[in-house]
């Protein structure tokens, strides 16, 4: 999982709560991503952030928010507005912004469900 | 549109076997493409990536992959599979001549490796 962490593990909210989920790197890499996986489904970026201060939806941005005010920190919010938030969350990060030649190293993961 | 396409959902092998899962890819320009490994509950880890020059790229584990551009394939193999590599394998892309860096995932392919 290298040097990026994801907290908590595991996470348990009531559906109409906000839940936000940590993503913090130390690679010093510039590109960071959010993916989200369900079974049978792979992964499905939901965004992504080339540099500080910037960042793009992926192609399931509805329902989600982020930011990105450091190098080493992509939080993302799940909002009450997704409407099924209950899935295996994953962060990734990359050395380069653009180029796609760069692995992505990922995260330990965040289950998160919603009652 | 770039896409990837994992055909098999689950590949079964007996220990000391070689193994293929299978990884074809649609991408307009030169493609990037890279396998992954997930265990159980955890984040994806980097296996090996093809960005140019060998066809045949060596990465961890003493697993390999195969470009073949006529084929629009990037299969992984192993000579002797192990208990050990049963787990679940993604194969991703970018590149191409809309570049963003981004990586579209496949599916994911059980591989299940039995004593």
């Amino acid at each position: 999982d290298g040097g990026i962490t994801q907290s908590p593990k595991y996470l348990f909210r009531k559906e109409g709560q906000n839940v936000t989920l940590s993503c913090e790197q130390n690679l010093n890499h510039d590109a960071m991503y959010w993916y989200r996986q369900d079974p049978g489904q792979g992964l499905r970026l939901i965004y992504y952030s080339q540099i500080v201060n910037d960042f793009q939806k992926g192609d399931i941005a509805e329902g989600y928010s982020v930011s990105r005010e450091k190098k080493e920190s992509f939080p993302l919010t799940v909002t009450s507005a997704q409407k099924n938030p209950t899935a295996f969350y994953l962060c990734a990060s990359s050395n380069r912004r653009t180029g796609g030649t760069y692995e992505q190293y990922f995260g330990p993961g965040t289950r998160l469900t919603v009652t | 549109a770039q896409s990837v396409a994992q055909p098999e959902d689950q590949v079964n092998v007996a220990e000391g076997n070689p193994l293929t899962v299978k990884c074809t890819y649609s991408v307009s320009g030169n493609p990037y493409l890279f396998w992954y490994v997930q265990y159980p509950n955890r984040g994806l880890q980097f296996l090996l990536k093809y960005i140019t020059g060998d066809n045949l790229v060596k990465g961890s584990y003493g697993f390999e992959a195969e470009f073949n551009k006529s084929q629009t394939s990037f299969h992984l193999k192993k000579p002797s599979a192990l208990v050990s590599d049963s787990a679940l394998y993604f194969c991703a892309v970018s590149g191409g001549s809309s570049n963003t860096g981004k990586l579209i995932f496949g599916q994911g392919t059980t591989l299940q490796v039995k004593p």
